[in-house]
């Protein structure tokens, strides 16, 4: 079965804090996304990555950088946390050339205060 | 702008009634269309559609796609109390998922 975890299920920080999560997915996949979810919105995608040390930007970048040093490992961090980047934040993971087939980890809930 | 909008955005029922969840997309490259359960957790895969009028089939959930109309249906018959969740619909472009909102679907006894 493919695991995909993430680091925290709850986090909670102050505005201006610099903010890491992490994803972690032990199946060897190439590609790695990061998601974040709304009310309304859906699923928004931030960031992907298709191999170590690449990533690309997704739909709503802005106030995130992600690190990809280790194939299995993938982080989102917030370099100055803000109010309205309180949301759920989703990874997933998937094999190279299967983008759509992605599994999802159990998301971190972050509440920006 | 690709977008994907589902339909209805919340939806109660008792158990034993059937539902349709209602998909539309408009993506670029179209690729594929896929559905997506999520509880209080991961969004757990359900199905990936990519050819019209075949009807894929998982137990009491079941779904099909119209390339030429754009959309998608997901059915659930006789439903349970574990059915409740939310309902994601995915449209896959060559290079992303595009994701509606989803239906929150709740089930009572």
């Amino acid at each position: 079965d493919v695991k995909v975890t993430q680091s925290s299920r709850y986090l909670v920080k102050r505005t201006g804090e610099k903010v890491f999560l992490e994803c972690v997915q032990d199946m060897d996949h190439e590609n790695m996304f990061w998601y974040r979810q709304d009310p309304g919105l859906g699923l928004r995608l931030i960031y992907f990555s298709y191999d170590v040390k690449m990533k690309e930007k997704g739909d709503i970048p802005e106030g995130y950088s992600v690190s990809r040093e280790k194939k299995e490992r993938f982080s989102l961090i917030l370099e100055s946390a803000s109010t309205n980047q309180t949301s759920m934040y989703l990874c997933a993971s998937s094999f190279y050339g299967y983008q759509e087939t992605q599994y999802f980890g159990p998301g971190t809930r972050l509440l920006v205060l | 702008e690709d977008k994907v909008v589902q339909s209805p955005l919340s939806l109660v029922v008792h158990e034993g009634d059937t539902v349709t969840l209602n998909c539309s997309y408009e993506v670029t490259n179209f690729r594929s269309l896929l559905w997506y359960k999520q509880e209080k957790k991961a969004p757990t895969f359900l199905f990936m559609l990519t050819s019209s009028g075949i009807e894929k089939k998982s137990g009491r959930l079941s779904s099909i796609l119209d390339k030429k109309e754009l959309f998608s249906i997901l059915n659930i018959t006789a439903t349970q109390t574990g059915d409740s969740a939310i309902y994601l619909c995915a449209g896959y472009n060559t290079d992303k998922l595009i994701f509606g909102t989803g239906t929150r679907l709740q089930v009572f006894p």
